[in-house]
């Protein structure tokens, strides 16, 4: 079984301070990690993934994300917010498929609200 | 390419009452699921499905009904609704095979669900 910890419900931040959004797995296999947006009233958007080498991962529109195995972590972070980054981000996680894991659904946390004050 | 859609995308229903939401996707992908999205709780897989003809349960099966006829469809069914079933529903499709099995989920944008 796997799990996601998203350690922060709710992140204010001044427009265009750094923010850093954080996301710890646990699971006893590789996983694929993943971080998804959702912005009010719609459905969630993939922001970035990491699969396999390089344990950075950068998205279209700033954001990064740093695999670290040893921390079992995926923190999400931007050097700095814009106002129309108000949105829920959720970390997730999920198995190869095939992998004898059961369910190759996403795992998710329960989101952090990425609040942004002018 | 539509991905994946979702009708309705509003629905009010009285307790008691059955419905089912509906789900399609074209993207060719064996995995499909179903979570609902409550406040401060995230998201919680209901249903999902690895292929036309199988189905299986996922975190909160109960109260919900699933089949798989074909690739594309996957349809949820409230058999009698609760109130506890007042929710967001999110449908979500994804590879299996090659470099696109990694379980990246394509989701759709939603059903918004009122049981009163």
């Amino acid at each position: 079984a796997q799990s996601v910890t998203q350690l922060d419900s709710q992140v204010p931040v001044f427009e265009e301070a750094p923010v850093e959004l954080r996301c710890n797995y646990s699971s006893s296999v590789s996983v694929y990690l993943f971080w998804y947006v959702q912005y009010p009233n719609q459905g969630l958007q993939l922001l970035l993934k990491y699969l396999s080498g390089s344990t950075l991962v950068e998205s279209i529109n700033g954001f990064e994300a740093e695999f670290n195995k040893s921390q079992t972590s995926f923190h999400l972070r931007k050097p700095s917010v814009h106002i129309s980054d108000t949105a829920e981000y959720f970390c997730a996680v999920s198995q190869p498929p095939y992998s004898g894991g059961g369910a190759d659904g996403l795992t998710f946390g329960k989101g952090t609200h990425l609040i942004i004050q002018p | 390419n539509a991905g994946v859609t979702q009708t309705p995308k509003f629905q009010v229903l009285k307790t008691g009452q059955s419905m089912t939401l509906q789900c399609a996707q074209d993207m060719n992908h064996e995995y499909m699921s179903w979570y609902r999205q409550d406040p401060g709780m995230g998201l919680r897989l209901i249903h999902y499905s690895v292929g036309a003809g199988i189905t299986d349960q996922g975190e909160v099966p109960n109260g919900y009904n699933v089949s798989r006829s074909t690739t594309e469809d996957f349809p949820l069914r409230l058999l009698s609704a609760a109130p506890s079933q007042t929710s967001v529903y999110f449908c979500a499709s994804s590879s299996r095979t090659g470099l696109a099995g990694t379980g990246e989920q394509y989701f759709g944008p939603g059903t918004r669900l009122t049981v009163t």
